[in-house]
């Protein structure tokens, strides 16, 4: 199975300041079409998670600008431009080329 | 909007079996793929197992592979998990999650939740 490896695993934020998530896996996410499917949820407390980006950039209808997504083959993030409050939860990259798709451990951000 | 309710959750023994449902509404149900995720009381997420528009192809995660057994209805719009041989490691709460393409899900359930304990 692809390991799905994020970095850091707790990331105190500051609001106002932007963050970052690093997701690496274990193969090249490239699929056999060209895409590449590795995608970002939020998991804000108490509730389900929510997809924010998926096939690495393309971000959802409805969620904030300030968060983007890039990287290639391995190398993944995710950023937020400048954090709020309400982006407390915990995130997690999820692979989507290879089965079984595998998702990494999670970050947890909170406020500092 | 999309809503996926999720049923069935409990406590069970280990070795005992339950059926999760999911009640789907507010899209086509019958084009999508569809799958599982399970996640264990304050840990990550899992992929559990898929299956396809017409429920004829059906993929599993290796640890429950032979014990859990996806099924779909598509004229009531129902997704299913039937589960047996039940361990402790299966406890968790188990989402039931749309995919809307290739490589991707979007829309979550809000999850039941499976104890197995005696």
């Amino acid at each position: 199975d692809v390991v799905m490896t994020q970095s850091p695993l707790p990331l105190p934020v500051t609001l106002g300041q932007p963050a970052s998530i690093s997701c690496r896996s274990s193969q090249s996410l490239v699929y056999s079409d060209g895409n590449t499917y590795l995608n970002w949820f939020q998991q804000r407390p108490g509730q389900s998670p929510r997809r924010l980006i998926y096939k690495v950039s393309k971000r959802d209808s409805g969620v904030p600008d300030r968060f983007s997504g890039s990287g290639s083959g391995t190398d993944f993030t995710l950023k937020i431009s400048r954090v709020e409050a309400e982006d407390v939860g915990v995130y997690y990259c999820m692979q989507g080329t290879h089965w079984p798709w595998t998702f990494g451990q999670g970050t947890k951000v909170e406020i500092q | 909007e999309v809503q996926l309710v999720e049923s069935g959750g409990g406590l069970v023994q280990p070795g005992g079996s339950l059926r999760l449902s999911c009640a789907a509404s507010e899209f086509t149900f019958s084009n999508y793929w569809m799958n599982w995720v399970r996640q264990a009381p304050g840990k990550g997420l899992e992929w559990v197992a898929n299956i396809d528009p017409d429920g004829s192809a059906k993929y599993y995660v290796d640890s429950v592979r032979g014990r859990f057994t996806i099924s779909r209805d598509n004229a009531n719009n129902s997704l299913f998990l039937q589960m047996s041989s039940l361990r402790a490691e299966d406890t968790a709460v188990y989402y039931c999650v749309r995919a809307p393409e290739m490589g991707t899900v979007d829309y979550w359930g809000q999850g039941t939740l499976v104890a197995v304990s005696s």
